[in-house]
């Protein structure tokens, strides 16, 4: 069964520090792993796109792995600051004839002045 | 701003109705996507339109219907509504069939009395 677990579920951290935060999956056949940021009630963000031979890829302060072979992916925050509390949702894509696109819950960080 | 319109914001409706979501995507952008987020579901692919035609499904319900008309806006169709299908309704556009990034609107906000 197509499946994208994240982890932690909720995750609090001062301003300033660093943090990584998990997705794990079992979606097959691979297409690209997304990671999305979602501040509350707004459209999700797209942060990084990976496909199946990238294994790191970084935009700005954000951080994403990619492990094809063990199916995990990280997302690495550094110098984290206010703005980045928000719910990260990472998105796995399958090709089966036609795209299928399997959404992890989310993890929802919480940064503290 | 994304650049991906969506109508209304707020939809207030009683059990049993119709209601249509409209969304325009980017300018240049050939796909629709069409999500719902609930609170104990988290974000769900419902279907992608590409140039007019259907591309992919997901979880939609029979209930449910879309379509993408020739100017590329679409419309996501509800009908006998339920109180479970009080959500958010994301749309989002990109270039391509759906390797690319995907640019998600403001939503509209459902809520069925």
């Amino acid at each position: 069964k197509n499946q994208v677990e994240q982890s932690p579920q909720s995750l609090i951290i001062l301003e300033g520090k660093n943090c990584t935060l998990q997705c794990n999956y079992t979606v097959s056949p691979f297409s690209n792993l997304r990671w999305y940021k979602q501040d509350t009630g707004r459209g999700p963000v797209s942060l990084t796109i990976m496909t199946f031979s990238e294994n790191t890829k970084s935009n700005g302060r954000y951080t994403a792995t990619l492990d094809a072979d063990t199916k995990q992916s990280s997302l690495h925050i550094t110098a984290s600051q206010l703005s980045d509390s928000a719910s990260y949702i990472c998105v796995v894509s399958a090709i089966v004839g036609t795209y299928k696109y399997i959404f992890g819950t989310g993890t929802r960080l919480k940064v503290l002045a | 701003d994304s650049g991906v319109t969506q109508t209304p914001k707020h939809l207030i409706t009683a059990t049993g109705q119709r209601v249509t979501l409209r969304c325009s995507p980017r300018s240049g952008d050939l796909s629709v996507y069409w999500y719902q987020q609930s609170l104990d579901q988290g974000l769900q692919f419902l279907i992608q339109y590409y140039n007019g035609e259907e591309r992919a499904k997901g979880n939609i319900l029979e209930r449910f219907s879309a379509q993408q008309f020739p100017d590329l806006h679409s419309e996501l169709n509800l009908s006998s509504l339920e109180l479970g299908d009080s959500a958010l309704y994301f749309c989002a556009s990109s270039p391509d069939r759906g390797t690319y990034e995907q640019y998600f609107g403001p939503g509209t906000r459902l809520t069925v009395t």
